[in-house]
């Protein structure tokens, strides 16, 4: 099976500006979680969606969103970027049947807000 | 609130050597403990899944360990090599298969040829 994928691998923006980030999962996974990696803070969960839903969602501000469509890809939205939104974005995914439950990440976006 | 540690955040150490890195956690309701792999500027690779019921897993030179009552656990990697240098982290996945993953800092370790 194919890993997880992300595109872009790299984005320079602007202050301001917005961006948007997507995710395919494995194959057969319909749980795709983001999480934001930054040098000061490590990882950080931003949210999960399953079945178009979000589950569940960290402790970020609004201006954060995402989406899953119906084939589980997601898509991750940042309005009105600021400095402090460069870091890595990783997204992951996971089957959702009584099991292990592991989780599988993506290579990541590089976001640089300028 | 669960609180993940990761010590020491930095080793170094010269090729062939066994060595342990730790991890602790403040809430022992968890669900399971995955350890990961990350390279510089790349995504996470998964290492180990340890479920809570679970002791300990292995695979290849490395062997996880979940101690849940005390809060610990640890990865063993044995005969070190230098393309085992890279970050390890450890997460946790709270009580309820739902809950997110929460994250150590990481240990960067450094294996000297």
């Amino acid at each position: 099976k194919a890993g997880v994928t992300q595109t872009p691998r790299y984005l320079i923006k602007t202050r301001g500006q917005q961006v948007t980030l997507s995710c395919s999962p494995i194959s057969g996974h319909r749980s795709v979680s983001w999480y934001q990696q930054t040098p000061g803070q490590g990882l950080q969960f931003l949210f999960e969606y399953f079945s178009e839903t979000q589950r569940n969602k960290g402790n970020f501000p609004g201006r954060f969103s995402g989406r899953q469509f119906s084939n589980s890809r997601s898509e991750m939205n940042v309005s009105t970027l600021e400095l402090g939104d460069s870091a890595l974005y990783l997204c992951a995914s996971r089957e959702v049947v009584q099991g292990f439950y592991e989780q599988y990440f993506g290579p990541g976006t590089r976001l640089t807000v300028t | 609130k669960q609180e993940v540690t990761q010590i020491p955040a930095a080793l170094s150490v010269p090729e062939g050597e066994n060595l342990v890195l730790n991890c602790s956690f403040t809430d022992s309701a968890i669900y399971n403990l995955q350890w990961f792999r990350q390279d510089p500027g790349k995504g996470l690779t998964s290492l180990l899944l340890i479920q809570s019921s679970q002791r300990e897993q292995t695979s290849g030179r490395l062997n996880a360990s979940l101690d849940k009552s005390s809060g610990r656990s640890t990865l063993y990697i044995a005969a070190s090599q230098p393309g085992d240098s890279a970050t390890y982290l450890c997460a946790v996945r709270p009580g309820g298969s739902q809950g997110n993953l929460i994250f150590g800092k990481g240990t960067k370790l450094s294996v000297k040829p």
